[in-house]
């Protein structure tokens, strides 16, 4: 069965650094997102992405955040410079011509010091 | 702004006994509500679905309930099995136009063998 997939697993930087997580969402899949959980919280929007371009994006998505699809299957969330607030689970998620149904990674659990 | 409240926050059930989680949706517009299931250090996982139109669900021993005019949905889990236990998140779709979805606290459920 095809699944997201997201590297890496873990990621520990240090606050001001930037950091890249790299999500392979399921092949035929047009629309792209990424959530975050901070630990012990619900799972919140980041952003979509269709067509190259951002959909919808959350308060949370400040400047200091970007997303990209490099190429025809990887797309990619960048922080510029981490805050310690930023330590959370990343989840990448995709979903098909329909829209409705989204399909979550195993998410990259990033560490700020 | 848009909410999903989730009930209750930690529910434990011997094994066999069934298992519901409520959530209540803030957007009259959402119209999709899936159930996930994340199990420890893994991603959510899509368990059920129920779209607008439709008030009841069911997949083997799990079942959702969908109340528009009182904006509920509930989780039913019959026959439960120590497998089961997990952290289970309801989400609503966002508004009109939005394909974003809003998620519920989660809810922390151990089957007791």
């Amino acid at each position: 069965e095809p699944e997201v997939t997201q590297t890496p697993s873990h990621q520990v930087t240090q606050m001001g650094q930037e950091v890249i997580l790299r999500c392979v969402p399921i092949s035929n899949h047009l629309y792209f997102y990424w959530y975050r959980q901070i630990l012990g919280q619900k799972v919140e929007f980041l952003v979509s992405f269709y067509n190259n371009e951002i959909s919808e994006k959350s308060e949370i998505f400040d400047d200091q955040f970007s997303v990209e699809r490099p190429d025809g299957s990887n797309f990619t969330l960048k922080i510029r410079s981490t805050k310690l607030e930023d330590s959370a689970m990343y989840f990448c998620a995709s979903s098909g011509g329909g829209r409705e149904t989204q399909y979550f990674g195993p998410g990259t659990r990033l560490l700020v010091l | 702004g848009e909410n999903v409240e989730q009930h209750p926050s930690t529910l434990s059930v011997q094994e066999g006994d069934s298992a519901v989680i409520k959530c209540t949706y803030s957007d009259s517009a959402s119209n999709y509500f899936p159930w996930y299931k994340q199990e420890l250090g893994k991603g959510p996982q899509l368990i059920i679905d129920i779209r607008s139109n439709v008030g009841e669900k069911k997949d083997q021993r799990i079942a959702v309930t969908l109340n528009k005019t009182a904006k509920h949905f509930s989780l039913h889990i019959t026959e439960t099995q120590p497998e089961d236990s997990a952290v289970y998140f309801c989400a609503a779709s966002g508004s009109s136009g939005t394909y974003k979805y809003i998620f519920g606290t989660g809810t922390r459920l151990k089957v007791l063998a």
